[in-house]
């Protein structure tokens, strides 16, 4: 069975600060993983994937992930907060050991950027 | 359209009443994806369809939940009996056929609230 942990419900930074939001991952076989972004009254976009090439995927808007398989972990960094940053972010999983790719989220970790 | 759009946006209902969620995938996505995400919550898995067959409902919460693609297009969700457990947004997303990661764009969500 797949899971995903977000670890921190609610991360404050800076603008111009370093962003680091956690996930790791449970998962038998080997893992798609994926962040998404969802602002206020909106559906959820895509930030960035991971589907077994390059360990360190970049994404949209500055934001990059690196897979490190010993640690389980697919955490979301990006050097330097913009206030348009705020956001909740979820990380996700899901596997091609089948004909359904549905994902399994985690419970989403809640961006504030400080003036 | 351009992107995956969800009708009505907003939903409320008393309890008791039946409901019935529409979703629009983008033009020629074969797998469209239903997911519940309670407040303060990632989104969860209800039920998958390939073209009309609806080949995963495991995720549906009761029997009161039901979900068709009659044409492998449009989609909707009906939840009868309305319970305020089931007060969420309801999202729906679509993919391309299963390839290279068939990535999953998200609709707006319908916001239900049952009182």
């Amino acid at each position: 069975a797949q899971s995903v942990t977000q670890l921190g419900s609610h991360v404050s930074v800076s603008e111009g600060a370093l962003v680091l939001l956690r996930c790791n991952y449970s998962s038998s076989v080997p893992p798609y993983l994926f962040w998404y972004v969802q602002y206020p009254n909106q559906g959820l976009q895509l930030l960035l994937k991971y589907t077994s090439a390059a360990t360190l995927v970049k994404g949209i808007n500055g934001f990059e992930a690196e897979f490190k398989k010993s640690e389980t972990s697919f955490h979301l960094t990006k050097p330097s907060a913009h206030m348009s940053d705020a956001a909740e972010y979820f990380c996700a999983v899901s596997y091609s050991g089948g004909s359904n790719y549905k994902l399994t989220f985690g419970k989403g970790t809640l961006l504030t950027v400080n003036p | 359209g351009a992107g995956v759009s969800q009708s009505p946006r907003y939903k409320v209902a008393k309890r008791g009443q039946d409901v019935a969620l529409r979703c629009d995938p983008i033009s020629g996505h074969v797998s469209l994806f239903w997911y519940q995400q309670a407040l303060g919550q990632g989104p969860e898995f209800l039920t998958y369809f390939q073209n009309e067959a609806q080949l995963d409902k495991s995720g549906l919460p009761s029997d009161r939940f039901f979900a068709e693609r009659p044409e492998g297009s449009v989609s909707t969700l009906k939840i009868q009996r309305t319970q305020q457990e089931d007060s969420a947004v309801y999202l729906c997303a679509s993919s391309l056929a299963r390839g290279a990661v068939p990535l999953q764009f998200f609709g707006p969500g319908t916001r239900l609230t049952v009182l």
